[in-house]
């Protein structure tokens, strides 16, 4: 089974730019999760999903920053307009319901670079 | 509020030697989960084990270990007999829904 797909791998943006990141977790996954992993901030969860619906955006820095789930197999990540703190690996995560709830596994990430 | 601390930044050994990778964690639930997730070069973040806390067994898989003490909050992660394939980040993380709290990590390197 193929595991989470994050698209694009690598995206170098001027400041200023609009940048979608997109995400589709494994089949079957009732939630999914957006990450932001820094050097001075590490690993910090953005927003998280369950069934599509938006649950916990707290993580979510500012208004610059907005996330989708239009169904089951597809999640965005925008962020308009981008700044260069925004610079940083965005990983999008899913998890299964039910037992194995807690047990999130991850994409291979998108690294933003914005100049 | 829930807090994961990882006192080592880095650790440096040579092959075969053993390593150990320190987790402590603060939490006010009585219900909550942890975990050990493995960051390679490549940048990828691999689940390596998840414990929730009414069970404090060990766990061994391979050359990994695994230690829980709720006595002292801890989650101890050991790599016996290193190989150069274990150089990476390593991170602890904690949970008692599905928000993950990770810990800064600890880069191992492993010299040949």
């Amino acid at each position: 089974d193929a595991g989470v797909i994050q698209s694009p791998r690598h995206e170098v943006t001027e400041m200023g730019q609009e940048v979608t990141l997109r995400c589709k977790p494994i089949s079957g996954h009732d939630y999914l999760f957006w990450y932001r992993q820094t050097m001075m901030r590490g690993l910090e969860l953005l927003i998280y999903f369950n069934n599509n619906v938006p649950i916990d955006d707290s993580g979510m820095p500012e208004d610059r920053f907005s996330a989708k789930m239009p169904n089951a197999s597809f999640s965005t990540l925008k962020i308009q307009p981008s700044e260069p703190r925004d610079s940083a690996v965005y990983f999008c995560a899913s998890s299964p319901g039910g037992t194995l709830a807690y047990e999130q596994y991850f994409g291979p990430g998108t690294r933003l670079t914005v100049t | 509020a829930q807090k994961v601390t990882q006192a080592q930044t880095e650790i440096s050994v040579v092959e075969k030697e053993d390593v150990t990778l320190d987790c402590v964690y603060e939490t006010r639930d009585t219900t909550y989960y942890l975990f050990w997730y493995k960051q390679p070069p490549s940048g990828e973040l691999v689940f390596l084990i998840r414990r929730n806390s009414f069970d404090e067994q060990n766990e061994i898989s391979g050359r990994y270990s695994w230690n829980f003490q709720k006595s002292t909050s801890s989650f101890n992660f050991t790599i016996t007999a290193s190989q150069v394939v274990d150089s990476a980040v390593y991170f602890c993380a904690l949970s008692n829904d599905y928000k993950l709290s990770f810990g800064a990590g600890t880069t191992v390197t492993v010299r040949a």
